[in-house]
């Protein structure tokens, strides 16, 4: 089963809002990604993260991996209405040689125009 | 485009029977993942190869289940004997280092 605990399950926000969302983990990660997923297609690469501390941006996207090892979360400025879909977090666990993800269960978010 | 590419992208079959997925990673890539996911869910590890070996497989990987990557580029994934609880889409992913995924394979198994 997985591992992390990611929230909020949903979001329903107004557009040009902000918008937070976080992944929780009992055990260590040497790396954080981020993927957006919309219906019927792969999730797609939105941000990396390698070091412990690391604050990176993508456009109007930022996340964080969290000095605990355990921890990330992303930030969304201004959402437009393109920014509908799932987001997950997915984790590297620290003893982990394949490098194999760990999926957070997602964040649905909608946007009102 | 030299994303990773997936076939089919559906695949509707009655229960009993094969099916095979095809994936083909981006190029330079030596790793090849392949994933699982339920509506709803977040994708699960299934197996994973480094170049044409066959490094590790989950519990998830039951005994109908085959993965093959015979010249460490494209890879393929044989279910046979499907049932319901097959129904997923099942996801490619390749990588350096980061994990980049392909469109998937939505199964429907009647």
């Amino acid at each position: 089963g997985q591992q992390l605990n990611q929230s909020p399950q949903s979001m329903f926000i107004q557009e040009g809002e902000d918008v937070s969302m976080n992944c929780t983990s009992s055990s260590i990660f040497n790396t954080w990604l981020w993927y957006k997923q919309e219906p019927g297609e792969g999730p797609v690469l939105l941000i990396a993260l390698y070091k412990a501390g690391e604050l990176t941006s993508n456009g109007r996207l930022t996340a964080q991996f969290g000095i605990t090892r355990k921890d990330s979360f992303l930030n969304i400025s201004a959402s437009i209405p393109s920014d509908v879909g799932i987001y997950f977090c997915a984790g590297q666990p620290i003893y982990n040689a394949g490098n194999m993800l760990t999926f957070g269960g997602g964040t649905r978010l909608m946007v009102k125009p | 485009d030299t994303g990773v590419s997936q076939d089919p992208r559906h695949k509707i079959t009655k229960r009993g029977q094969n099916v095979t997925f095809r994936c083909d990673p981006i190029s330079e890539h030596n790793r090849l993942y392949w994933y699982r996911q339920t509506l709803g869910q977040g994708p699960e590890f299934l197996t994973y190869f480094q170049n044409e070996a066959q490094l590790e497989k989950s519990r998830l990987l039951s005994d109908r289940f085959s993965a093959e990557r015979p010249k460490g580029s494209f890879s393929t994934l044989e279910i046979q004997r499907t049932e319901q609880g097959d129904s997923a889409m099942y996801l490619c992913a390749s990588s350096l280092n980061t994990q980049y995924f392909g469109p998937g394979t939505r199964l429907t198994v009647l």
